[in-house]
């Protein structure tokens, strides 16, 4: 069984530029995250999509932060713009309904 | 606030013995929890699950819950130095495909 898949792994920009994350989930598993993991702290979740609709975003800085699910498999996160304090590692996970598999994640640096 | 609370260590055991990690949550109604290995530069891996009080064993991984005193523990036997990692808590609050909220994760460090 194939695992999460993202990319890119790694991404540098500077500050005020825009980027964007891809995630392709476990297939056949509805549930699909977006979490951030600063150096040193556990992964923050930014949101969480149930097929194609939004479960939870309460904590996405939507000033700035968008995603999407479009026909309830793949997702993409965006940042625009993007600030020093973005720098993290970007990390999409799925479940069917356990414990939630991540994928390797996109380490992202903002200058 | 959801919290869920973890001494970030690290923890160093000497090779072959148990490692003992602890994990508290704020919310008495949690229902799943579960434990990570994150290995540095990597991305979490589910290792164990729980569920109900007690244990449960897995291989030399065990995995305690008390819900009445809101802690679960993670017990690692023959620590081996490919254990060193940082271990993170995670808990569910409601049934279903509710958020997993992650502690801090503990840093475990065994030395050969």
């Amino acid at each position: 069984e194939a695992g999460v898949a993202q990319s890119p792994r790694y991404k540098i920009i500077e500050k005020r530029q825009s980027v964007a994350f891809w995630c392709n989930p476990i297939s056949g598993h509805a549930t699909l995250y977006w979490y951030q993991q600063i150096l040193g702290q556990g992964p923050k979740l930014l949101i969480q999509f149930q097929n194609n609709g939004v479960v939870d975003d309460s904590q996405l800085p939507k000033d700035r932060f968008s995603a999407e699910r479009l026909k309830g498999v793949d997702s993409t996160l965006k940042i625009q713009p993007a600030k020093l304090e973005d720098s993290a590692v970007y990390l999409c996970a799925s479940s069917s309904g356990q414990g939630g598999y991540f994928g390797p994640g996109t380490r992202l640096t903002v200058l | 606030q959801k919290e869920v609370e973890q001494n970030s260590g690290p923890l160093s055991v000497p090779e072959g013995a148990i490692a003992s990690l602890n994990c508290t949550y704020s919310d008495r109604v949690s229902q799943s929890f579960f434990w990570y290995r994150q290995y540095s530069g990597k991305s979490p891996e589910l290792i164990m699950s729980i569920y109900s009080n007690g244990d449960k064993e897995d291989g030399r991984f065990t995995a305690q819950l008390n819900k009445a005193s809101q802690y679960v523990s993670l017990l690692i036997r023959d620590s081996q130095p490919s254990d060193s990692a940082t271990y993170l808590c995670a808990v569910r609050w409601n049934s279903g495909n509710t958020p997993l909220v992650f502690g801090k994760g503990t840093r475990l460090s065994v030395i050969a």
